[in-house]
């Protein structure tokens, strides 16, 4: 089945700089790659995704790029501001069932 | 829009005893999940509807954990009896059409098992 590793597991930077997250998949098949961000206390929430026939997205101060050859995906955040500081997870769905699996998890902090 | 609904939001038991979680989807919305979530690491699937049938369970401990969507809309997962190791947060997830869109959760149940 699939497998999916996050690095790092903590991202401590200064406010206004960048910060980048990075996951590898282990099934070829997988065709969707979503980012989602989770503060302390709520549920996970969905920030920006990308699909296997596209190889990066922007929206705003986050993108996301994909490389199936390698297999791997990277969520990357400009110009951080203290309100982005919140666990981050990487997801990878495989085949037609829909199901998602999740990294373990990036906790970054921005500092002011 | 409203959002993915959750009840509770905390609960405490002690183990052997039974809990129940309900979750109310995004209307419209035909796929509901169930995910356990427990400290340090990622949401992992415990079960999928589609509508009210159910599409994978595969990662259902189906000798304490059970759950049902009767009529394709709320649902209700049950623990019986939990173990200690029941302690996690368990979130409720909701997408449109076939589980092929964007996956949208609630707050979550936090269980605490002692």
């Amino acid at each position: 089945g699939e497998n999916v590793e996050q690095h790092p597991s903590t991202l401590s930077v200064q406010e206004g700089d960048s910060a980048v997250i990075k996951c590898t998949y282990s099934d070829s098949a997988s065709n969707y790659f979503p980012w989602y961000k989770q503060e302390l206390g709520k549920g996970p929430q969905l920030i920006i995704d990308i699909r296997s026939n596209v190889g990066e997205k922007k929206d705003q101060r986050i993108a996301v790029t994909l490389n199936k050859t390698a297999k791997h995906f990277s969520l990357h955040i400009t110009e951080t501001q203290p309100e982005d500081s919140a666990v981050y997870f990487c997801a990878a769905r495989g085949g037609s069932q829909g199901n998602l699996i999740f990294g373990k998890g990036t906790k970054l902090s921005v500092k002011p | 829009e409203a959002g993915v609904a959750q009840s509770p939001r905390y609960k405490i038991i002690e183990k052997r005893q039974s809990v129940a979680f309900w979750c109310n989807p995004i209307s419209g919305h035909a796929t509901l999940y169930w995910y356990q979530q427990i400290l340090g690491q990622g949401p992992k699937l415990l079960i999928q509807f589609q509508n009210n049938g159910v599409v994978d369970d595969s990662q259902l401990p189906k000798d304490r954990f059970s759950a049902e969507r009767l009529k394709g809309v709320d649902s209700t997962l049950k623990i019986q009896p939990a173990k200690l190791e029941d302690s996690a947060v368990y979130l409720c997830a909701s997408s449109n059409y076939r589980g092929l869109d964007e996956q949208y959760f609630g707050p979550g149940t936090r269980l605490t098992v002692t």
